[in-house]
């Protein structure tokens, strides 16, 4: 079975312009997850999905950041203009439902570097 | 507001020695506990989490750790390291009804032969 898929792996583009990252979570998770990981830091929580209804986006810098989940399936994560301080991993993860007995499931990251 | 606290930042050993990688959390309410870990250019995967019963839980590769409530700590342990268990380690809580998960900062174990 695949595991959660994210493209692309790695991006670097030039502040201020738009740049936007891709998920596929595994099939039949009702749960989706966007994280972004600085530098020597833990992953912190932008916005989570319960099928297509973004229902925590407290953490999402919502001046520049925008997310979809259309379909309740794919997710897609946007920054428009990137600025420095966004150079990070940015992680999704998905669970079959929102309940500390099921494991989320994480992909391999996008690594966005802003010059 | 819940808190993550991992004491190490690197942590080196040598192939089959013990490790103890350490983890601290703050929180007002019960909480469930996670460790993940992140190998070499892949995702991060759950190593084994705390949630109720007994405080000592184990994962399949011979780490364990021990829920701690007194010393608000959930420590992760393995009596002997195999090169292959080198990777990044990240301690997690939920807590609440926020239910999201809080990380520390992560420890990267290393282990030499």
């Amino acid at each position: 079975e695949a595991g959660v898929v994210q493209s692309p792996r790695y991006k670097i583009i030039e502040k201020k312009q738009p740049v936007a990252f891709w998920c596929n979570p595994i099939s039949g998770h009702n749960t989706l997850y966007w994280y972004r990981q600085n530098l020597g830091q833990g992953p912190e929580l932008l916005i989570r999905y319960e099928n297509e209804e973004a229902v925590d986006d407290s953490q999402l810098p919502k001046d520049r950041f925008s997310a979809e989940r259309l379909k309740g399936v794919d997710s897609t994560l946007k920054i428009q203009p990137a600025e420095l301080g966004d150079s990070a991993v940015y992680l999704c993860a998905s669970s079959p439902s929102f309940d500390m007995n099921t494991e989320a499931f994480f992909g391999q990251g996008t690594r966005l570097t802003v010059v | 507001a819940q808190s993550v606290t991992q004491l190490d930042s690197q942590v080196p050993v040598f192939e089959e020695a013990p490790v103890e990688l350490r983890c601290n959390y703050s929180s007002s309410v019960s909480v469930y506990l996670f460790w993940y870990v992140q190998y070499p250019n892949q995702g991060l995967q759950l190593l084994l989490k705390y949630l109720s019963g007994s405080t000592l839980v184990e994962s399949i590769n011979g780490f364990e750790a021990e829920f701690n409530k007194s010393q608000t700590s959930f420590h992760l342990r393995k009596p002997s390291v195999h090169i292959s268990d080198t990777a990044e380690y990240f301690c997690a809580v939920d807590g609440g009804s926020q239910g999201n998960l809080i990380f520390g900062k992560g420890t990267k174990l290393s282990v030499k032969p």
